[in-house]
């Protein structure tokens, strides 16, 4: 089955500092990468949509210059949280539409849980 | 915009007992409604998948409905076991096909 490979699964890093998260589609082509974060007891929510070749799209609410999406290859997209701070300290999640079932299969990574100290 | 909530929030069971996990979505124009399972700090796994024009959709011990018109869902889980412990998600598809949009989840505990 399809495979979204996400790194790291865990960081802590101290504020101020910037972070990359990778997801790495493994056996199949992403063109497209969802990116969601979920807070503490809340909903998954969807933060940006990375497309290969051009730029994200951001959610509303979401700083675009704070999440950085660099989605360079077919397989390969990444989110960089630049000079983070203790309110970024969430669980971060990819997803990308897998083409197993087309128009509905989506695989997800196993999730990053960044903690900013 | 669409809205997913989930009752109940959390949910303790001994185990063997049958249960019904709600799931309510506020724009009936969906794609599908899927339900997920999140272990504490992973990744999702996903259980079970309705399309919109489908009613319902089984798995094993699993069993999933939906009632677009009244933008309802329900899981149904069949002889618990202490392995069911989780969090269930249940996700609406917009119409576009892409994106989902959450609910909050419901806890699961099986006591064994």
């Amino acid at each position: 089955g399809a495979v979204v490979s996400q790194h790291p699964s865990w960081v802590i890093c101290k504020s101020g500092t910037s972070v990359k998260i990778e997801c790495r589609s493994l056996d199949f082509q992403a063109t497209t990468m969802f990116w969601y974060r979920q807070f503490p007891k809340q909903s998954l929510m969807l933060m940006a949509t990375s497309n290969e070749g051009s730029k994200a799209t951001y959610e509303q609410g979401v700083e675009k210059d704070k999440f950085l999406i660099n989605h360079a290859s077919l397989t390969l997209s990444t989110l960089t949280v630049t000079s983070a701070h203790p309110e970024d300290s969430s669980f971060y999640i990819c997803s990308a539409p897998d083409g197993l079932i087309i128009g509905y299969g989506y695989t997800f990574g196993s999730g990053t849980r960044l903690t900013v100290v | 915009k669409q809205e997913v909530t989930q009752i109940p929030a959390a949910l303790s069971v001994p185990e063997g007992e049958n249960l019904v996990l709600n799931c309510s979505f506020t724009d009936s124009a969906i794609y599908n409604l899927q339900w997920f399972r999140q272990d504490p700090g992973k990744g999702l796994t996903s259980l079970l998948l309705i399309q919109s024009s489908q009613r319902e959709q089984t798995s094993g011990r699993l069993n999933a409905s939906l009632d677009k018109s009244s933008g309802r869902s329900t899981l149904y889980i069949a002889a618990s076991q202490p392995g069911d412990s989780a969090t269930y998600l249940c996700a609406a598809q917009d119409n576009y096909g892409q994106n989902f949009v959450f609910g909050p989840g419901t806890r699961l505990s099986v006591l064994p």
